[in-house]
């Protein structure tokens, strides 16, 4: 199973509400991650946890939250967002480095889900 | 900090033509991937290029990897209209406050529109 899910699949929401993104997989992968990707963009790294702890967080602004419940699992929590924080919102699992010491090696494909399209109105 | 360059941005070409996409980057990086995106859908993997010298083929794509002259292409042979999507090389660096993640630095993209 190489399959990373996503819901839901597209959400409106007001600047004041708040909303969750949800991720899943069951690859085994210890490395998931969270990307924002605009209208003919390419995606932006946000978010990374390693091995359920937050190992990246691309300068993004307080208004998103991720957590990491357990290692199938990654949430994007949404709070008083703007009208620009509209844009696809795509999760991705891999393999995590931790889990091969320290010599590289294979592939660290990530896996990606099929995306959150997010409105901010 | 690792830049990648892909160019050309936009490519209109014709069924049964052949064209390459390139891909720079700026560092070290031994790990070179392609993905196909079509419009409003997400990633999906083409090729995974782990080795200088790597060349893998998967239909009318063939894409190569030379890590010393930090260098993608992805190769389109004899163009169809299903090939047309926008396509992203993606190169890796290690991350992280624990080292161990990966973090895609993704080119721009080449929009790929095949004619009749």
């Amino acid at each position: 199973d190489t399959e990373v899910t996503q819901t839901p699949k597209h959400l409106v929401m007001g600047m004041t509400n708040k909303k969750s993104l949800k991720c899943e997989q069951h690859m085994g992968h210890r490395a998931m991650y969270w990307y924002k990707q605009k209208a003919k963009k390419p995606p932006e790294l946000m978010f990374v946890y390693s091995y359920e702890k937050l190992s990246i967080n691309e300068s993004v602004p307080s208004r998103f939250s991720p957590e990491c419940p357990n290692s199938s699992l990654l949430n994007l929590h949404l709070h008083a967002l703007q009208p620009e924080d509209s844009a696809l919102y795509l999760c991705a699992s891999s393999q995590d480095l931790g889990q091969r010491g320290t010599l590289r090696w294979g592939s660290y494909e990530q896996y990606f889900g099929p995306g959150t399209r997010l409105t901010v109105t | 900090e690792l830049k990648v360059e892909q160019n050309p941005l936009f490519l209109s070409m014709q069924e049964g033509k052949n064209y390459t996409i390139y891909c720079n980057y700026s560092t070290t990086s031994d790990r070179l991937y392609w993905y196909r995106q079509d419009p409003g859908k997400s990633l999906e993997s083409l090729f995974v290029l782990l080795s200088n010298g790597a060349v893998k083929q998967e239909g009318r794509l063939m894409a190569s990897l030379d890590t010393k002259a930090r260098l993608s292409t992805l190769h389109i042979t004899a163009a169809v209209h299903d090939l047309s999507a926008t396509y992203f090389c993606a190169v890796d660096m290690v991350g992280g406050t624990q080292g161990g993640s990966e973090k895609l630095v993704f080119g721009k993209g080449t929009k790929l529109t095949v004619n009749p």
